[in-house]
């Protein structure tokens, strides 16, 4: 049973460009959650979807920042016109329902905005 | 607003004794804690967990403590081995709310 699977694993960007990364949650994992961790910093909180839904997007920036969990295919976070502020992890976390339960980590995607 | 702290950024312990991390918390509603390491340039990997309805979860070497009146949990590691070095984030939930909100964790060193 594979894990949670990220790509691109490293990725960077010119100020201006669009990124685009993506996370397959684990089988039977219909929830998905993403997190940035900026440097020396904890992980945050950025948006939570189920299938086609999103539940929680609390922690998303107003602005260039939008995600998707479609009913086939892997959850998208894109970032447009992308500034060096943006440059951080981010990870995406799954699980197989609401409540208490651990969430599963991929091996993220570093973003680098030069 | 922080509401999740780990105080002690960095922590080193001999290999074979106790590693003791720490964590405060400051939401009330918070009602699941986990902890979960993290080596570099990998994804945290979920350690333990425990639910406010204990006060304690044990699970081999790692063991988690929640004192809800100080809003504190510990993890314990014992015997430590070098291979625990990592980071060290504690997590919590709750309040009708799924997402998992960080410390900025501990690093942990074990000496050999």
């Amino acid at each position: 049973n594979a894990g949670v699977m990220q790509n691109p694993r490293h990725l960077v960007r010119r100020r201006g460009q669009e990124a685009r990364l993506r996370c397959s949650p684990m089988k039977g994992h219909s929830h998905v959650y993403w997190y940035r961790q900026l440097p020396e910093e904890g992980l945050k909180f950025m948006v939570y979807l189920q299938k086609e839904n999103i539940i929680d997007e609390s922690g998303m920036p107003k602005e260039r920042f939008s995600a998707e969990f479609p009913k086939e295919g892997p959850s998208i976070l894109r970032i447009q016109q992308v500034v060096r502020g943006d440059s951080a992890a981010y990870f995406c976390a799954s699980s197989p329902r609401q409540g208490r339960t651990e969430a599963f980590f991929g091996q993220g995607t570093r973003l680098t905005v030069v | 607003d922080q509401q999740v702290k780990q105080n002690s950024p960095s922590l080193s312990v001999q290999e074979g004794r106790i590693s003791i991390l720490n964590c405060d918390y400051t939401n009330s509603m918070f009602d699941y804690f986990l902890w979960y390491k993290k080596y570099p340039a990998e994804g945290p990997t979920f350690l333990i967990s425990i639910s406010s309805i204990k006060d304690k979860n044990e699970d081999g070497r790692f063991t988690v403590f929640l004192n809800k009146s100080a809003k504190h949990l510990s993890l314990h590691i014992v015997p430590s081995q070098p291979g625990d070095s990592a980071v060290y984030f504690c997590a919590a939930s709750g309040g009708g709310n799924e997402k998992l909100t960080f410390g900025t964790g501990t690093r942990l060193t074990i000496i050999p």
